[in-house]
């Protein structure tokens, strides 16, 4: 089943902060984060797992809440490169699945 | 340099033809994969193959099959049986963990 993302788009001003959302309503093994810029290949941003291992950008936090399965990316202090549109993908296993992507939050920063 | 390569970037077919869309990586990993995207929308899987000579149907398999003979290369052909092709095809591939997906730069198929 589809996770869902919010809010669906986002304006912020250069230097404000940005949270998005993803849930699910099947139990998750992991949950990674993307942003993908038009006409270009989504861009890996973090991966977090069931057991509390994560790996990503330093700039960049996605708590994993395992009880809800949620996670919410954190984007501080953003800036004018991170506007695009960010995905969340999930796998239910911890095998070589593929991944159950969201619809995308679209995330516009200006100056 | 290693990475994921999709040729070409641009592809126009007719109604009614096959066409194979290339993936090549040189990363050494085992899985691979193939989404389509459509405007303004997510990524949906269409085939996985974890290793050589096996691959798994995805959520949207239909009028799509794919190859796996070469470690390095998971081609997809789009058959005359997908009633909608048009559409943005990305190929990612895992690392020998099986965790975090990278993708290549896609291919943008138009169909008329």
């Amino acid at each position: 089943q589809q996770p869902v993302q919010s809010p669906q788009a986002v304006i912020l001003r250069e230097g404000e902060d940005a949270v998005i959302n993803c849930s699910s309503s099947k139990a998750l093994y992991s949950v990674h984060w993307y942003r993908q810029k038009h006409g270009e290949a989504p861009i890996f941003l973090m991966i977090l797992l069931k057991g509390g291992e994560q790996k990503g950008h330093d700039k960049i936090s996605a708590p994993f809440n395992e009880k809800k399965q949620q996670s919410s990316l954190y984007l501080t202090a953003s800036q004018l490169s991170y506007s695009g549109t960010y995905f969340c993908g999930t796998r239910s296993g911890g095998g070589a699945d593929g991944l159950t992507f969201g619809k995308g939050t679209h995330l516009i920063i200006q100056p | 340099d290693g990475g994921i390569t999709q040729s070409p970037k641009y592809l126009f077919r007719k109604e009614g033809q096959n066409v194979t869309l290339s993936c090549e990586q040189n990363l050494n990993h085992d899985a691979m994969y193939w989404y389509r995207q459509d405007p303004g929308q997510g990524l949906r899987l269409i085939y996985y193959s974890q290793i050589v000579n096996d691959f798994q149907k995805g959520d949207i398999a239909e009028g799509y099959s794919v190859s796996r003979e070469k470690k390095e290369s998971f081609p997809l052909t789009v058959t005359s049986a997908q009633k909608n092709p048009t559409a943005f095809y990305l190929c990612a591939s895992s690392t020998p963990g099986k965790r975090e997906q990278y993708f290549g730069p896609g291919t943008r198929l138009t169909v008329t």
